[in-house]
């Protein structure tokens, strides 16, 4: 099983500072199969970005995603109030996936 | 836009098995390269995949479920559903039906509102 471990857990910032949030894998994802979801509270999940950099539909450009092998960043360049929730990233690999604990972006 | 429901009882006895539906609107189950899963969260924790099923009927578990899970598709229906047996209180969780797109490159695009299912006599 490709483990992947996100940090920090808690990201404590105030609206328009730029965050950086960090996935490791424990095993090369395969192909870029690595997304990032963002989940509010009482929500499902949302996918903002897939195959590594690729930002899904109506997703705002100041999520990108990057990185390569076994180190994955999700970028929000400047946070906006409805962008404090929680952050997991996924990697697909021989027919099955796994998920990060997830990241928790909180209001300074 | 495609749209999933996820049905089925909030409150399973333990050692039953839980059942759960998810129906699909907006698009064919039968179609395309799409993974239709059924993934878990915990109360506070963590997403869990437990596995897919494809428009076939092919499936692939987590290891770690395996053993206790089975998925169906009612293509006629445009459902797919899951069984899990011998359930136990660690089984308590949020469970969500998500589309996984093998087009580009296997993200979870499309997810219902999930559904709380409690393991309890």
């Amino acid at each position: 099983e490709n483990v992947l471990t996100q940090s920090p857990a808690t990201l404590s910032l105030s609206p328009g500072e730029r965050a950086t949030l960090s996935c490791r894998a424990s095993q090369s994802v395969s192909s870029g199969h690595l997304a990032w979801y963002q989940q509010r509270p009482g929500q499902a999940p949302r996918l903002l970005i897939y195959a590594t950099s690729s930002r899904a539909t109506g997703i705002p450009d100041r999520f990108s995603g990057s990185g390569s092998g076994t180190d994955f960043t999700l970028t929000i360049s400047r946070l906006e109030p409805e962008d404090f929730a929680v952050y997991f990233c996924q990697q697909f690999g021989r027919s099955t996936w796994t998920f990060g604990q997830g990241t928790k972006v909180e209001i300074k | 836009q495609v749209r999933l429901q996820e049905s089925g009882p909030g409150l399973v006895k333990p050692s039953e098995t839980l059942s759960l539906t998810c129906t699909v609107s907006g698009g064919s189950i039968n179609s395309g390269a799409y993974y239709w899963s059924w993934i878990r969260q915990h109360p506070g924790k963590g997403l869990e995949w437990i596995g897919y099923i494809y428009h076939s009927g092919s499936t692939s578990n987590n290891p770690s479920l395996s053993s206790r899970v089975s998925m169906s598709v009612d293509t006629s229906k445009n459902q797919f559903s899951l069984k899990m047996t011998s359930v136990t209180a660690a089984d308590t969780a949020v469970y969500y039906c998500a589309r996984g797109n093998g087009y580009n490159n296997f993200p979870f695009d499309f997810w219902g509102q999930g559904t709380l299912v409690a393991v309890s006599s």
